[in-house]
């Protein structure tokens, strides 16, 4: 079975903490998505990578950042976090733009205080 | 621009009733249509698919079909079952010049013994 790995299914940081989300795919997919999932907003993308070193910009980029250093790997990374980064985080992957359907991860559900 | 609306829940049904939860879209190409289910806790993992007009997607009892002439692609089940309680987005990617898949809001479903 393919597989993507979130580091962590619980974190909790205090407000102003640099923190990195991690996430991991077996599949050699090169497209790979960050998404936070809020109660009553859905699923909201915060960035995505089409390649190794390469980032693009979702719908809410503001107050994180990425890293994809290496193909299986993309990282989201909250540079001070705050308490309204508390949620659940979603990675995913996909091999061809979404035409067969993303890979998520079992998610992470992020609490700031 | 592109976008999924689908039925507002929570949806309440007793165990072996029917079920259907609707999904319409707006799109500028020909989209590939997704369902996907997320359990209480977890990640969200892809029910079934759809790839073009008329193909019907099924998978553990639940099915779709793709229906072009009125934009839809209803989910159904006809005996549902505790364990289907959970959350259901639907989904769409275009085929061509596809960046990323565009959820609906997630429609809540508890089924009740």
């Amino acid at each position: 079975d393919v597989k993507v790995t979130q580091s962590s299914r619980y974190l909790v940081k205090r407000t102003g903490e640099k923190v990195f989300l991690e996430c991991v795919q077996d599949m050699d997919h090169e497209n790979m998505f960050w998404y936070r999932q809020d109660p009553g907003l859905g699923l909201r993308l915060i960035y995505f990578s089409y390649d190794v070193k390469m980032k693009e910009k979702g719908d809410i980029p503001e107050g994180y950042s990425v890293s994809r250093e290496k193909k299986e790997r993309f990282s989201l990374i909250l540079e001070s976090a705050s308490t309204n980064q508390t949620s659940m985080y979603l990675c995913a992957s996909d091999r061809d733009r979404g035409h067969y359907g993303y890979t998520f991860g079992s998610g992470t559900r992020l609490t700031v205080v | 621009g592109d976008s999924v609306t689908q039925m507002e829940g929570p949806v309440t049904l007793s165990e072996e009733a029917f079920l259907t939860i609707n999904c319409t879209y707006t799109a500028t190409g020909y989209p590939s249509l997704f369902w996907y289910v997320q359990y209480p806790g977890e990640g969200l993992q892809l029910l079934l698919k759809a790839t073009k007009a008329d193909d019907k997607g099924s998978n553990k009892g639940f099915e779709a079909t793709y229906r072009k002439e009125t934009t839809s692609f209803h989910l159904e089940k006809g005996s549902v079952q505790v364990s289907d309680s959970a959350v259901y987005f639907c989904a769409l990617s275009l085929i061509q010049g596809a960046q990323k898949l565009v959820f609906g809001q997630g429609t809540r479903l508890t089924i009740n013994p």
